[in-house]
């Protein structure tokens, strides 16, 4: 079945600093990928997609590339700040597999940002 | 414009009580879908509901756990007789119409507790 791997956490930087989290997938075709944030006492949001190979998502300063080769989607920023505090979740939804909300996740990994 | 409403935030049950977890989504929003996250792991799909249907319930497990979304009222997921591995963080997400991956909107959860 489908499953995806994240970088184990927690991660912290100080801020400016340079972020990269790890993310894996396995999955049959050509999955659409996602990366979700979810900031202290929120719900998860949508923080970038892509649903093609070598589709590069991007929002907030964060770029994800779809790496059909290597199975990855790493999340990166090349500069944080104390505000992008927050759990990262990497998700993905099956090619031809149901076309509603049906997520695989990874386990989430919690980033801390310093002043 | 109010995002998806879960309550309670936090719910502490003994083993064989009754956990219920209401989740009322997004105003306009008539599809609703509930994961949980136990610990150290990924978010996993439990029920996919639409009003007053059970679309698709393939990661709900086969005993103790219900999930309905009435024609009036909150979607609630039910678990009977709880047990300790029931400790977990339950989402519940919705969306305006299917097929709208980037269109699903999360709350912020229900952390129950088994004692």
């Amino acid at each position: 079945g489908d499953s995806v791997t994240q970088m184990e956490g927690p991660v912290t930087l100080s801020e400016e600093a340079f972020l990269t989290i790890n993310c894996t997938y396995t999955a049959t075709g050509y999955p659409s990928l996602f990366w979700y944030v979810q900031y202290p006492g929120e719900g998860l949001q949508l923080l970038l997609k892509a649903t093609k190979a070598d589709d590069k998502g991007s929002n907030k300063g964060f770029e994800a590339t779809y790496r059909k080769e290597t199975t990855s989607f790493h999340l990166e920023k090349g500069s944080v700040q104390v505000s992008d505090s927050a759990v990262y979740f990497c998700a993905l939804i099956s090619a031809g597999g149901t076309s509603y909300g049906k997520l695989t996740f990874g386990q989430g990994t919690i980033l801390t940002v310093h002043p | 414009n109010a995002g998806v409403m879960q309550n309670p935030r936090h719910l502490v049950r003994r083993r064989g009580q009754e956990a219920r977890l209401r989740c009322s989504p997004m105003k306009g929003h008539s599809h609703v879908y509930w994961y949980r996250q136990l610990p150290e792991e990924g978010l996993k799909f439990m029920v996919y509901l639409q009003k007053e249907n059970i679309i698709d319930e393939s990661g709900m497990p086969k005993e103790r756990f219900s999930a309905e979304f009435p024609k009036e009222g909150p979607s609630i997921l039910r678990i009977q007789q709880v047990v300790r591995g029931d400790s977990a963080a339950y989402f519940c997400a919705s969306s305006p119409q299917t097929a709208t991956n980037e269109k699903l909107f999360f709350g912020s959860g229900t952390q129950l507790s088994v004692l």
